[in-house]
């Protein structure tokens, strides 16, 4: 199937910097990247979908100025988490669609954020 | 709206035991409906789709049919594994049936096999 790499796996910062995670789809051309964000022992919650060459479109509550996504290409989508804040921390995932695709996704192994 | 209702966890079975989650949703029309599933540590994978009603996913040993007429998707396994321990995923699109269109998720349910 269809691989979604992200990076870094795994990051910890100071509060008030900012972070960057990307999301890489390695084997195919993502029209369409979806971010979520998952707290431990719970479901994932839609934070943001975008589509390549455009703004992203973000969920009700989601902070856009906080949480900048950028999908420049077909292949990459990052998520910036600016003036990261302890409750930001959380387990972070992209996924992407084929073109055309109805509905299947193909997600990324996740972006484990700790703020201090 | 559209929603996904899933059973909630811990299931704790032994090794061979049946396994069933159950999994309903309220979506406009018969949308695409989805299980993924979340070994500790990593993302999520897809396990099974349907892609209309009456339709069965499989694999690995898991099924789920999509029954419009009860609007669910249980999950079910014969004979379960250690390695089947993991946490669950009931999934359908947030709104159109088309491309675009983001997944909501039920709550997940975690299960634990021991041998």
């Amino acid at each position: 199937g269809a691989v979604v790499s992200q990076h870094p796996s795994w990051v910890i910062c100071k509060s008030g910097t900012s972070v960057k995670i990307e999301c890489r789809s390695l084997d195919f051309q993502a029209t369409t990247m979806f971010w979520y964000r998952q707290f431990p022992k719970q479901s994932l919650m839609l934070m943001a979908t975008s589509n390549e060459g455009s703004k992203a479109t973000y969920e009700q509550g989601v902070e856009k100025d906080k949480f900048l996504i950028n999908h420049a290409s077909l292949t990459l989508s990052t998520l910036t988490v600016t003036s990261a804040h302890p409750e930001d921390s959380s387990f972070y995932i992209c996924s992407g669609q084929l073109a055309g695709e109805i509905n299947e996704q193909f997600f990324g192994p996740g972006t484990r954020l700790t703020v201090l | 709206g559209d929603s996904v209702t899933q059973m909630e966890g811990p299931v704790t079975l032994s090794e061979e035991a049946f396994l069933t989650i159950n999994c309903t949703y309220t979506a406009t029309g018969y949308p695409s409906l989805f299980w993924y599933v979340q070994y500790p540590g990593e993302g999520l994978q897809l396990l099974l789709k349907a892609t209309k009603a009456d339709d069965k996913g499989s694999n690995k040993g898991f099924e789920a049919t999509y029954r419009k007429e009860t609007t669910s998707f249980h999950l079910e396994k014969g004979s379960v594994q250690v390695s089947d321990s993991a946490v669950y995923f009931c999934a359908a699109p947030s709104g159109a049936n088309q491309a675009g269109t983001a997944l909501i998720f039920g709550k997940g349910t975690t299960l634990s096999v021991s041998s």
